[in-house]
């Protein structure tokens, strides 16, 4: 069954901290790994996509990278602003078509 | 302007009535979806359709019921409601699938949170 796991479930950090959150992925057909982010009672909000492994994307403050099995989201010198949960998500191929299968997300939370 | 957006925001209902929440994508989109976040805050898909026709049916009680009067509007129709169904439903749409040496991102709508009292 395809799965992805997320951690950790939440993490606190004070605003400068740097650190990084995992995605781990057992999935049959891998066609992409994506990065959401999302604010309370808000939809996910699209980050990055990637498709193979080594790959790496960049945005402001954030880093995506992947592996054959997982993929880290680093955080450099976090600000407030930044807490939110983050969600990876695997692309399945179906028989037509493809569906994202999430992970529960990561809960960040970033104080001054 | 917004990308894909949901009517309602909120909906609250008794036990057992019918509701419908909307969607409308303006980004040319051919592939709509319907998710379902639940009170763990997991996201799972239940429907999938390209240019009208559905294409992914996961698995999803015969209460809900899709309707895809043209591709840039999905619809979630909800028969019979049940405490169960209590959940955020989001919209969303992507390209389409059909190039399957490329990823597919999809743009996410704002959510419906529906409670059934």
């Amino acid at each position: 069954e395809d799965q992805v796991t997320q951690s950790p479930e939440a993490l606190r950090l004070q605003e400068g901290e740097s650190s990084s959150l995992n995605c781990s992925y057992t999935v049959s057909g891998l066609r992409g790994l994506f990065w959401y982010r999302q604010d309370p009672g808000k939809g996910p909000e699209f980050l990055f996509t990637l498709y193979s492994a080594g790959e790496e994307k960049e945005k402001e403050r954030l880093k995506a990278t992947l592996t054959k099995k997982e993929s880290f989201l680093h955080i450099t010198a976090p600000k407030p602003e930044d807490s939110a949960t983050y969600l990876c998500a695997v692309q399945v191929p179906m028989e037509y078509g493809n569906k994202l299968v999430f992970g529960a997300g990561t809960i960040l939370r970033v104080k001054s | 302007d917004t990308a894909v957006s949901q009517t309602p925001k909120y909906l609250v209902t008794q036990m057992g009535n019918d509701k419908s929440i909307k969607c409308e994508q303006n980004l040319g989109h051919d592939t709509m979806y319907w998710y379902k976040q639940d009170s763990k805050k997991f996201l799972k898909i239940m429907f999938s359709y390209n240019n009208k026709e559905l294409i992914i049916n996961e698995t999803v009680p015969n209460r809900f019921s899709p309707k895809s009067p043209d591709k840039a509007h999905l619809n979630l129709h909800i028969n019979s409601l049940e405490l169960g169904d209590s959940a955020v439903y989001f919209c969303a749409s992507s390209q389409g699938p059909w190039d399957f040496g490329r990823t597919d991102t999809q743009y996410f709508g704002p959510g419906t949170r529906l409670t059934v009292l």
